[in-house]
C-alpha cells in the first residue's frame, strides 16, 4: 500500500514564525512531490512542487526534498493568520499513470495573531 | 483566465438516485483527473481521461461510478443509485497537454451529499 504520512496537527504558531510541516512517503520510486494549501471547505490549491534533493525556494515558501530518507518538509516563513489552513502533502503514484498522485491526509495549520 | 469549473457545487440526493458531477477544465488543458475526499480523508485518485478515452480508472470503484469526457462538452462523473457513503467532496482537476503532466490544478470541487 502506498502511502504518504502526516502529522494531522492541529500546528500552533504565532504571527512571523516560521512552520514547519513534514510529510514521509513510502514509494521509493516516486519522483515528483507537491504541497497544497486548503482552507475548509474549499479547493487544494498548489503551493509548490519539487522533483530533485534540496531545497526549492518560492517567497515565504521552501520546500525540501531528501529522496534517501523519503522525507519532504514545507517550511512558512514570517507567518500570517492567512496561512491558516489544511497543507496537504502528495507524491507521484510510480507506475501510475500521469496525475494519480497519493495524498497525505493533511496538516493543519493555526498561525495565531 | 478560468479555472478548473465544476457544478453543482453542492448536490444533495436521497438514497437510490443518481448523482451527476460536471467539469470543464482550465482553458489549454486537456487531462482531466477525478479525486474524491471523504471527510476527515485525504484526496484519492479515481479517474484519468482525455477526451474520449479512459486512460487510468484505477481509482474507480467496480460498480455504480462511470466516467467520461466526450468529445464536445465537460467531463462527468456519474454516480448510479447513491448510498450514504458516497458523500463526500468529489474535485475534477486539469493538467495541460505534453510535460508537467503531475501538475495538477483542482476546481472548487462538488459536494455530495445522500440522505
Amino acid at each position: 500500500q502506498k502511502e504518504v504520512e502526516q502529522n494531522s496537527g492541529p500546528l500552533s504558531v504565532p504571527e512571523g514564525a516560521i512552520a514547519s510541516l513534514n510529510c514521509t512517503y513510502s514509494d521509493r520510486g516516486s519522483q515528483s512531490f507537491f504541497w497544497y494549501r486548503q482552507y475548509s471547505g474549499k479547493s487544494p490549491e498548489l503551493i509548490m512542487s519539487i522533483y530533485s534533493n534540496g531545497d526549492k525556494e518560492d517567497g515565504r515558501f521552501t520546500a525540501q526534498l531528501n529522496k534517501a530518507s523519503q522525507y519532504v518538509s514545507l517550511l512558512i516563513r514570517d507567518s500570517q493568520p492567512s496561512d491558516s489552513a489544511t497543507y496537504l502533502c502528495a507524491a507521484d503514484y510510480y507506475g501510475g499513470s500521469q496525475g494519480n498522485l497519493i495524498f497525505g491526509k493533511g496538516t493543519k495549520l493555526s498561525v495565531k495573531p | 483566465n478560468a479555472g478548473v469549473m465544476q457544478n453543482p457545487r453542492h448536490l444533495v440526493r436521497r438514497r437510490g438516485q443518481e448523482a451527476r458531477l460536471r467539469c470543464s477544465p482550465m482553458k489549454g488543458h486537456s487531462h482531466v483527473y477525478w479525486y474524491r475526499q471523504l471527510p476527515e480523508e485525504g484526496l484519492k485518485f479515481m479517474v484519468y481521461l482525455q477526451k474520449e478515452n479512459i486512460i487510468d480508472e484505477s481509482g474507480m470503484p467496480k460498480e455504480r461510478f462511470s466516467a467520461e469526457f466526450p468529445k464536445e462538452g465537460p467531463s462527468i462523473l456519474r454516480i448510479q443509485q447513491v448510498v450514504r457513503g458516497d458523500s463526500a467532496a468529489y474535485f475534477c482537476a486539469s493538467s495541460p497537454p505534453g510535460g508537467g503532466g503531475n501538475t495538477i490544478y483542482f476546481g472548487e470541487g462538488s459536494w455530495l451529499t445522500v440522505v
